[in-house]
Order: structure tokens, then C-alpha cells, then sequence
């Protein structure tokens, strides 16, 4: 069965500091990976997918995030974070021959302090 | 403008009293899903739908109801809400097929049962 675990709950952040959010997943399978945000009181929107190509994946608002199949992650990263970045993140799956069901983890909170 | 619409964003309700909460989107959408998010635990699928008249159980379906008669309305149905249903809920909605997988949400339905 597909799962998806990411490392950290919550990750504090200085402002214009690199930040690296963890994330692992478990399948037997070829899967499709997301990475999603979510603002303070309001739903989640799409940062950044891999479906496949190319393992490095640019997103929206400078993330990027990196495929390994080996190691079965797909770790998101910013070079320079904001204020505005605080919010949580989610790591997603999906197993294209499982039908359409998203698999989620848990989230990482990230606070970005000044 | 593109969107997946939830109603009613907030709602206080007392144990056992019926309650329906609304999902429409614009985006003539086959699939659309239901989530709850609770602290610590991501957020997991209660039902979805692959298309009108086509509805299935996700992981945590029990005392909830579906269904789908128009392609872009998907409501949740608590026909006697429990305190342990007391969560944030999102509405989410994706195109099937080849490019299928990114999921569009609603802002959220927070609902107490008391």
C-alpha cells in the first residue's frame, strides 16, 4: 500500500535562509508526486508536480523540488524564504493505475521567523 | 474565474442533527472528492466520484453519504453528526485521465458538533 511520510512537523526558519522539507513515500509502483500549500484559513493549492522527465521540478514562488527513486523521496526546497512562505505543506502520491485516489502526509508547518 | 465553491464555510451543529454541506465547481471536472483534516493527521479521504452517478468510499467513509446527480455538485451528507466528525473539510475536484492528478480545493468547511 502507498504512503507518504514527511520528516518534519514543523520547521522554524529565518527569513532568507534555505529551507529543505522532507518527504518519503512507499510504493511498489511508478507514482506521480506533489507538492501542495496551504495558507492560513484557506484550501490547499498546487506548488509543484512530477509526472515524469526531468527529476528536478521548478514550481511556483521559487520552490523547486527533486525526484529520487532510489532513495523514494521527493524533498521540496527554497534557497531564500520569506515571511509570506509560512504555511503548511503537504507531500502527496499518486499511483496512476490506481485509479485517481491522492494519498496525503501528514504536513510540515513552516514558520518563517524575522 | 475557476473554482470549487464550499458551503457553509463555518457551522456549529448539536449531536445528531442532519446536516449537508455543499460542493460545486466550474471547471466541468469529472472527479471530485471529499477530505477532513485533523491536527497531526494530513487530510484523508472520505468519498469521491469519478463521475456523475459514480461515487466510492475512501478511507474514513463511516457516517457520511454522497452522491452525484450533476457533474459539478458533490455534497457531504452527516445524517447524524457526532462530536468525532467535529474537523475541517475540503472539497476537491480534477480531471480524469492521462493528465489527471492535480487537485483543486474549496476554502474549507469548519464544522463543530457539540
Amino acid at each position: 500500500a502507498q504512503s507518504v511520510t514527511q520528516l518534519d512537523s514543523q520547521v522554524p526558519v529565518f527569513e532568507e535562509a534555505p529551507v529543505e522539507l522532507r518527504c518519503n513515500y512507499s510504493s511498489s509502483v511508478s507514482v506521480y508526486l506533489f507538492w501542495y500549500v496551504q495558507y492560513p484559513n484557506q484550501g490547499l493549492q498546487l506548488l509543484l508536480k512530477y509526472l515524469s522527465g526531468s527529476t528536478l521540478v521548478k514550481g511556483i514562488n521559487g520552490f523547486e523540488a527533486e525526484f529520487n527513486k532510489s532513495q523514494t523521496s521527493f524533498h521540496l526546497r527554497k534557497p531564500s524564504v520569506h515571511i509570506s512562505d509560512t504555511a503548511e505543506y503537504f507531500c502527496a502520491v499518486i499511483q496512476p493505475t490506481g485509479g485517481f485516489k491522492t494519498i496525503f502526509g501528514a504536513g510540515t508547518r513552516l514558520f518563517v521567523k524575522a | 474565474e475557476a473554482q470549487v465553491t464550499q458551503n457553509p464555510r463555518y457551522l456549529i451543529t448539536v449531536t445528531g442533527k442532519k446536516l449537508t454541506v455543499t460542493c460545486s465547481q466550474n471547471m466541468n471536472h469529472e472527479y471530485m472528492s471529499w477530505y477532513r483534516q485533523d491536527p497531526g493527521l494530513g487530510l484523508r479521504q472520505i468519498y469521491y466520484s469519478m463521475n456523475v452517478e459514480v461515487t466510492d468510499k475512501g478511507d474514513v467513509p463511516e457516517g457520511y453519504k454522497v452522491s452525484r446527480k450533476e457533474k459539478r455538485n458533490f455534497p457531504l451528507i452527516l445524517e447524524s453528526p457526532s462530536p468525532n466528525q467535529t474537523s475541517l473539510y475540503f472539497c476537491a475536484s480534477s480531471f480524469s485521465g492521462r493528465v489527471a492528478g492535480e487537485l483543486f480545493f474549496g476554502e474549507g468547511s469548519r464544522l463543530t458538533v457539540l
